[in-house]
């Protein structure tokens, strides 16, 4: 199975932006759909970005376009997820995962905390 | 594509049926492969979410047999047949055919 790691996650200001990174154990996720979904402190799970196998295509909940850009590369086996213009609603755990359609595969996790 | 589950929590004694609701608000059937486009997912605490259920219906390799999932078009179910204490958790519904969206969750206790 593919395993994930994770890292970039912190303590940001407000404006503020933050980079994070998900590195996978095999090149097989070069073959899959890669995806960020995040989860606040007690809430529900919201998907964020995801981009296709290629990085040709990419697509944004309404809430981050403009603001986060999801790429990926492959000759890494990496994924990652700029975020620019933080606000407290950001504020989340953000996992990496992947699949074909489904996610398959999941990250432990990178907390990212926006405040002041 | 919004996902409403139902109920929010549940409780339910060990060794008993326990039942969750996905309704979304479009259909998730695709009418070129017709299939539906539907997942379920377990979120134990401090753990990413697990996939459970693809495709509706189709279960994941080594999860419980007791563990069901059924629907079409907007309706769905996931079904575990017979409790067991490590299945307390929150489940989550999801739709993959458009972008993806997930239901609000579903917290699953023993009673």
């Amino acid at each position: 199975d593919v395993q994930l790691v994770q890292s970039g996650g912190g303590l940001v200001q407000p404006g503020g932006s933050l980079r994070l990174s998900c590195v996978a154990s095999e090149f097989t996720v070069n073959n899959y759909w890669m995806d960020w979904v995040r989860q606040a402190p007690g809430k529900g799970l919201e998907w964020v970005a995801n981009i296709k196998e290629d990085g040709s295509e990419t697509y944004y909940v309404a809430s981050v376009r403009g603001r986060f850009t999801i790429s990926r590369d492959n000759a890494k086996r990496s994924l990652y997820l700029q975020m620019n213009s933080l606000t407290a609603g950001d504020t989340a755990m953000y996992y990496c995962a992947g699949g074909r359609d489904y996610e398959k595969f999941w990250g432990p996790g990178t907390l990212v905390t926006v405040s002041s | 594509i919004v996902m409403t589950q139902s109920p929010d929590s549940l409780a339910v004694s060990l060794g008993e049926r326990a039942t969750i609701n996905c309704k979304s608000s479009q259909s998730v059937l695709h009418s070129s492969n017709n299939r539906n486009y539907l997942a379920w997912y377990q979120q134990k605490p401090g753990q990413p979410p697990k996939l459970l259920i693809y495709w509706a219906s189709t279960r994941e390799s080594g999860v419980p047999e007791r563990f069901s999932g059924s629907g079409s078009g907007t309706d769905f179910t996931l079904t575990v047949s017979s409790l067991q204490a490590e299945d307390v958790a929150v489940y989550y519904c999801q739709q993959y055919i458009s972008t993806r969206t997930f239901g609000q969750g579903t917290k699953l206790e023993i009673k």
